[in-house]
Order: C-alpha cells, then structure tokens, then sequence
C-alpha cells in the first residue's frame, strides 16, 4: 500500500472551510484514498474514499488530482466538534488500513 | 453511534493476568477487525475475520488471539500481560472480507499496573 505524507498540524477559524492536504506521489491505479478522523481517544471515523473523481457526501468533500498524487479532504464550514487527527491512507481493494501519523486539526472560534 | 458496540469500556489488570475483550459488529457486517492503539506505536491492525474464519493478521502477538463467534461478535485474548499491553483496543467491522469501508467501536481501554 502506497504511503501518504500530511503535514502534522493545521489550524482552521470556526465556520471557515478546512482544507487538509495529503500526497500520495506512489500509489498506483487500484489504490483508493481513504480519510478516517479520531477525535479524541474515540473510535475512527470513516469520513469518505475516493479513486479518480471527485467525491461528496454529508460531511466532506474529497478532492483528487488528475495525476492522483496528492488529494485534499474539504470540511467546508468547521465547526468546533471536527477538532481532530485525521488520517489520509491509500490502499487496494483488500488491503490493510494503515494509520500514519495523520493532521491534527484544531478548529478555533 | 457506528453501531458496533465494545466491552468492557475500560480494564484495569495486572501483570500476568489475561483478559477477554468482546466485540459486537454492526448488523450484516460478517467481518471483524481488531487494532491496537498505544502513545508510541499509534494505531497498529492485528487481526481480521469474516464469517467465522481468520481472514488476515498484522502485528498480533504470540500472547494474543482472537475468535469470531456464529453470531459474529468477537473476543480478542490478550494474556501474560505486560506493562507494554496497555493501551486502546478498537474493534472495526465491514460487511465483506476485503476490508472495504470499516467502522469502528468506542474501544477498549486496557491499563496494565
């Protein structure tokens, strides 16, 4: 599974979007792009994936370069609740989830 | 809610002791993962099953074992503890065996004294 790279921290206002980069210059063709988020010391939260397109859903948008290298998960209006380490992982149909180190995001008021 | 469910919460134990953590996966999930969380490994998989049977494993150790039930719930083992056992355990589900889109439970927060 390809390794990902995310810086280690970021701040975002309170109702700002959150953009949370994360390169993933060796994957290859089948790999997905998976975002998970822990907030504090609960379970991981799946938040959306992603292969080539653009994707949606109640809580994000996941944002995927044409060359697939790097993407950016789009919280687009923070709130004080998505204070959290999120975790961008790459990996192919029937592979592990492997958790890096992820981003932690503090949303400030 | 996620809709898997953990217990115990928290377990406080000691040295050499050996205890039993029980997972319940989400409903129609057939595959249960099981991850360990400590300050300096960060979250480690250890083991998966689907249906029953032993589907993939990670860095699971020697002293830990884990069974999947008929009615899918799940047991992860852990004996001979050591200090170095403490930490969260998470359990995961998803409703094939390729480990696609997994939701996790609250944990398990193991304290070995």
């Amino acid at each position: 599974d390809a390794k990902t790279t995310q810086p280690p921290s970021m701040d975002c206002a309170e109702g700002r979007a959150a953009n949370l980069p994360c390169n993933h210059s060796t994957i290859s063709g089948n790999e997905y792009v998976y975002w998970y988020r822990q907030i504090h010391s609960q379970g991981p939260q799946y938040i959306i994936h992603g292969l080539k397109n653009n994707e949606t859903n109640e809580m994000a948008s996941l944002i995927i370069t044409e060359d697939r290298k790097s993407s950016t998960l789009i919280l687009p209006h923070a709130t004080l609740r998505d204070t959290a380490v999120y975790y961008c992982i790459v990996r192919g149909a029937g592979g592990k989830l492997i958790f890096g180190q992820g981003t932690e995001l503090s949303v400030k008021p | 809610d996620s809709g898997v469910t953990q217990t115990p919460k928290h377990l406080i134990t000691a040295t050499g002791q050996r205890v039993t953590l029980r997972c319940s996966p989400r409903s129609g999930d057939l595959s249960v993962y099981w991850y360990q969380q400590s300050l300096d490994q960060g979250l480690q998989f250890l083991i998966q099953y689907y249906n029953g049977e032993e589907r993939a494993k990670g860095n699971i150790l020697e002293r830990f074992s884990a069974q999947q039930f008929p009615d899918l719930h799940s047991e992860l083992n852990l004996s001979s503890l050591e200090l170095g056992d403490s930490a969260l355990y998470f359990c995961a589900s998803s409703e094939g065996p390729y480990q696609e889109t997994q939701y996790f439970g609250p944990g398990t927060r193991l304290l070995v004294l």
